[in-house]
């Protein structure tokens, strides 16, 4: 089945500074790669998502970059504000499951 | 819209009783749920995906006796756990998948989480 890392573990920035969040993907049919931030105790809220059919995506501060053929996709932090400090959680899913698999998440602490 | 809500938020028993948790899509219907468990500090671990009135797909490793999940319509989906131990203490989360999602199809709306300490 899929398997998804997530790297790295923890992430210190400087308020001001860029955050860079890296995932990779085994099943190369998964078509579907969200972004998720998870505050202690909350659910888990869909910052950014990108689909197999394009390579880039942007919302303001936030991008996520896929590369289907390495089978990797990043999150791009920029302008990092302390209210980005959470854990973050890549997915992956495919269209004939619709199951998500997570990566192992990043606590990312962003320093005033 | 697209919210999902859960009931209870917080729940604690004594080992061997049973605890049921409920997901609800309240403004939309939804064709699939999903039950995870997320450990302190830790992933979030996909249990079983739900359809409405058919028997649940449990992930390796779930055992499907002791965590029942019923989906009786397109807006409920409830999760007993049966004979809880401590080790069953955890926090669970549904999502769930819209009927028609049009550009959202794939894209999953998660409950608030349910935390149960077995003691």
């Amino acid at each position: 089945g899929e398997n998804v890392e997530q790297h790295p573990s923890t992430l210190s920035v400087q308020e001001g500074d860029s955050a860079v969040i890296k995932c990779t993907y085994s099943d190369s049919a998964s078509n579907y790669f969200p972004w998720y931030k998870q505050e202690l105790g909350k659910r888990p809220q869909l910052i950014i998502d990108i689909r197999s059919n394009v390579g880039e995506k942007k919302d303001q501060r936030i991008a996520v970059t896929l590369n289907k053929t390495a089978k990797h996709f990043s999150l791009h932090i920029t302008e990092t504000q302390p209210e980005d400090s959470a854990v973050y959680f890549c997915a992956a899913s495919k269209g004939s499951s619709y199951k998500l698999i997570f990566g192992s998440g990043t606590r990312l602490l962003v320093r005033p | 819209g697209a919210v999902v809500s859960q009931h209870p938020s917080r729940v604690i028993c004594k080992s061997g009783t049973s605890v049921k948790i409920e997901c609800r899509s309240l403004d939309f219907q939804a064709t699939t749920m999903f039950w995870y468990r997320q450990f302190p500090k830790q992933s979030l671990m996909l249990m079983a995906t739900s359809n409405e009135g058919s028997k649940a797909t449990y992930e390796q490793g779930v055992e499907k006796d002791k965590f029942l999940i019923n989906h009786a319509s397109l807006t409920l989906s409830t999760l007993t756990v049966t004979s809880a131990h401590p080790e069953d203490s955890s926090f669970y989360i549904c999502s769930a998948r819209r009927l028609s999602g049009g550009e959202s199809y794939n894209e999953q709306f998660f409950g608030p989480g349910t935390r149960l300490t077995v003691l």
